[in-house]
């Protein structure tokens, strides 16, 4: 149990589009999901908190205008990156909780040319 | 703030050799501590937790105990395979926040 998928697991865009990335909890219901950015050999990076239905909290120095979250139901949010750049290009992890513990996705590697 | 400090990597060791990687954590109150392992690529998976001191966690021939007067949750195992190889980070934490340390790559070989 607890298993987190996300979608897609790579996505090539161009400069100044729009990705979309999902992030589902399989077998639970998650009110609160996390996303993460993660800079090759580093560790990871909060980007942001997302409550289901409200909106979510953001850390300091990440642009809330360009990683729009949305968590709709307990077990989907999503990661927009709006008019992304070459500087966008990472990996980002997606995490729900299911009592204590943090369950991990499997990442989306975005790649912005 | 709270924080973890994890041994610089990378790790380099022999199959069957035995394992520790050091995980120091700075924290107000009683935090969980978590163990997760990252393969080539992929995302991260839970490894082991501790939720109180003293407690141990295990998974697949990993240990850490949760050491309040040392404030450490170092992660061990006995004999290492190839299989192993991957980074491992430490975190404190739980439902609401994570932090998480560095990071520290094994590399196994056989």
């Amino acid at each position: 149990g607890a298993v987190v998928s996300q979608h897609p697991s790579w996505v090539i865009c161009k400069s100044g589009t729009s990705v979309k990335i999902e992030c589902r909890s399989l077998d639970f219901q998650a009110t609160t999901m996390f996303w993460y950015r993660q800079f090759p050999k580093q560790s990871l990076m909060l980007m942001a908190t997302s409550n289901e239905g409200s909106k979510a909290t953001y850390e300091q120095g990440v642009e809330k205008d360009k990683f729009l979250i949305n968590h709709a139901s307990l077990t989907l949010s999503t990661l927009t990156v709006t008019s992304a750049h070459p500087e966008d290009s990472s990996f980002y992890i997606c995490s729900a909780t299911r009592e204590d513990t943090q369950y991990f996705g499997p990442g989306t590697r975005l790649t912005v040319l | 703030g709270d924080s973890v400090t994890q041994m610089e990597g990378p790790v380099t060791l022999s199959e069957e050799a035995f394992l520790t990687i050091n995980c120091t954590y700075t924290a107000t109150g009683y935090p969980s501590l978590f163990w997760y392992v990252q393969y080539p690529g992929e995302g991260l998976q839970l490894l082991l937790k501790a939720t109180k001191a003293d407690d141990k966690g295990s998974n697949k021939g990993f240990e850490a105990t949760y050491r309040k007067e040392t404030t450490s949750f170092h992660l061990e195992k006995g004999s290492v395979q190839v299989s192993d190889s991957a980074v491992y980070f430490c975190a404190l934490g739980g439902y609401n926040k994570l932090i998480f340390g560095a990071g520290t790559r094994l590399a196994v070989h056989p």
